[in-house]
């Protein structure tokens, strides 16, 4: 079956140092990537998707590129803010899985002033 | 437009107690889920829809039902009330399925004593 590996948290980073989580996955066929993101006591919000291979998702100076040889879609930014601190997903979804989504288990992000 | 809204946002039960969750969309998604988070892990699938009047289990469905009368609504019930189904309940809805993103409402925290 389907499965998602992230990097054992949680991170704790100075303002505007480098960020990477690392994300790895086993799928058959060929699976969309996601990156969630949950800023306390809210709900999950899409941070950015990719859909084949080579692809690169980004949004709000995060990045992630779909590498089929390697099974890995890594989250990486440049320079981090306090506002980034939250608990970050990827997750992937299955070519006839109706969108279910499945998640690796969160890194919790803290960005300290 | 207010997304995906749950209800309510926090409960505790009894043992052997029973619950409804409420989840509506008003974003005429036809793509339906719910999840449940505990501590450090990440979401898994409990029971998702494709559209009115279809429901499919999914990876964690012992001790829940659903129904999908409208497009709107997808109910989560708990019948029988355990400590095990202590957890943080999501609602999420999406409009295809399988590329398109998924919205997330703001969770339910249920304790069950």
């Amino acid at each position: 079956g389907n499965s998602v590996t992230q990097m054992e948290g949680p991170v704790t980073l100075s303002e505007e140092a480098f960020l990477t989580i690392n994300c790895t996955y086993t799928a058959t066929g060929y699976p969309s990537l996601f990156w969630y993101v949950q800023y306390p006591g809210e709900g999950l919000q899409l941070l950015l998707k990719a859909t084949k291979a080579d692809d690169k998702g980004s949004n709000k100076g995060f990045e992630a590129t779909y590498r089929k040889e390697t099974t890995s879609f890594h989250l990486e930014k440049g320079s981090v803010q306090v506002s980034d601190s939250a608990v970050y997903f990827c997750a992937l979804a299955g070519g006839t899985s109706y969108g279910k989504l499945t998640f690796g288990q969160g890194t919790i992000l803290t960005v300290h002033p | 437009n207010a997304g995906v809204t749950q209800t309510p946002k926090f409960r505790i039960l009894k043992i052997g107690q029973s619950m409804t969750l409420q989840c509506t969309q008003d974003m005429n998604h036809n793509y339906m889920y719910w999840y449940r988070q505990d501590p450090g892990m990440g979401l898994k699938l409990i029971y998702y829809s494709v559209g009115a009047g279809i429901t499919d289990k999914g990876e964690v469905p012992n001790g829940y039902n659903v129904s999908r009368s409208t497009t709107e609504d997808f109910p989560l019930r708990l019948e029988l009330a355990a400590p095990s189904q202590t957890s943080v309940y999501f609602c999420a809805s999406s409009y295809l399925g399988y590329y398109n993103e998924q919205f997330f409402g703001p969770g339910t925290r249920l304790t069950v004593l």
